[in-house]
């Protein structure tokens, strides 16, 4: 089975940072890995579909990247509704889910 | 507009079973995988379990295996989830999701608000 690992857990951002979220397979996904967003008491949301397509009606300052085992999804002025847990998923073998990346404001 | 909404979900006693029922509104059901994920209150999300669009192939997760069934009636827009011999570890929000229009690619694009199942004596 693929693992999928995020790092970090969690992050303490301000408002217009630049943010990098890192997600780590246990072997190559060949780039078949989407990131999704949740907000707190909310269904997740699909953002990134194989890792660099925005899905319609995201904003562009989100943005995905990576190849092989290693992935990113970055937010490039960090808003203050982005504020969620954001999950990374492989469905290159079977269906993963990373831990997810928990984001809070400083 | 897209519409998944799971109804199903409760309190149930430990070895007991329940069924979740999910339907779909707003795209032609018949055409598309489904899947069944869930989260353990204050943790991540859990694949469950996936159908394909004729039902005639399904996938579980090590973790529920030989012990929940999902399927689909076309006709009733629905997915289902038979959940036997509950365990406390099964306690969660399950949500339907959706596959979309990628190709080959397997992306959730749609998800319900999720019900909630409660696995306690």
């Amino acid at each position: 089975d693929i693992q999928m690992t995020q790092s970090p857990s969690l992050l303490s951002v301000s408002v217009g940072d630049r943010v990098t979220l890192n997600c780590k397979a246990s072997q190559n996904i060949y780039k078949n890995l989407n990131w999704y967003q949740q907000k707190l008491g909310e269904a997740p949301k699909l953002l990134i579909y194989y890792t660099n397509n925005l899905q319609t009606g995201i904003p562009s300052r989100f943005s995905g990247s990576g190849s092989g085992t290693d992935y990113t999804l970055t937010i490039s002025s960090l808003q203050p509704e982005d504020v969620a847990t954001y999950y990374c998923y492989q469905y290159n073998s079977g269906w993963t889910f990373g831990g997810g990346t928990k984001l809070e404001l400083k | 507009e897209v519409q998944l909404v799971e109804t199903g979900g409760g309190l149930v006693q430990p070895g007991r079973s329940l069924k979740l029922s999910c339907v779909a509104s707003g795209f032609t059901f018949s055409r598309y995988w489904m899947y069944w994920i869930r989260q353990a209150p204050g943790k991540g999300l859990e694949w469950v379990s996936s159908i394909n669009s004729d039902g005639g192939s399904t996938y579980y997760s090590d973790s529920v295996k030989g012990r929940f069934t999902i399927s689909r009636d076309d006709a009733e827009n629905t997915v289902y989830l038979q959940m036997n011999s509950l365990r406390s570890e099964d306690t969660a929000t399950y949500y339907c999701a959706k596959d979309g229009d990628y190709g080959s690619l397997y992306v959730m694009d749609a998800w319900g608000q999720g019900a909630s199942v409660t696995v306690s004596s």
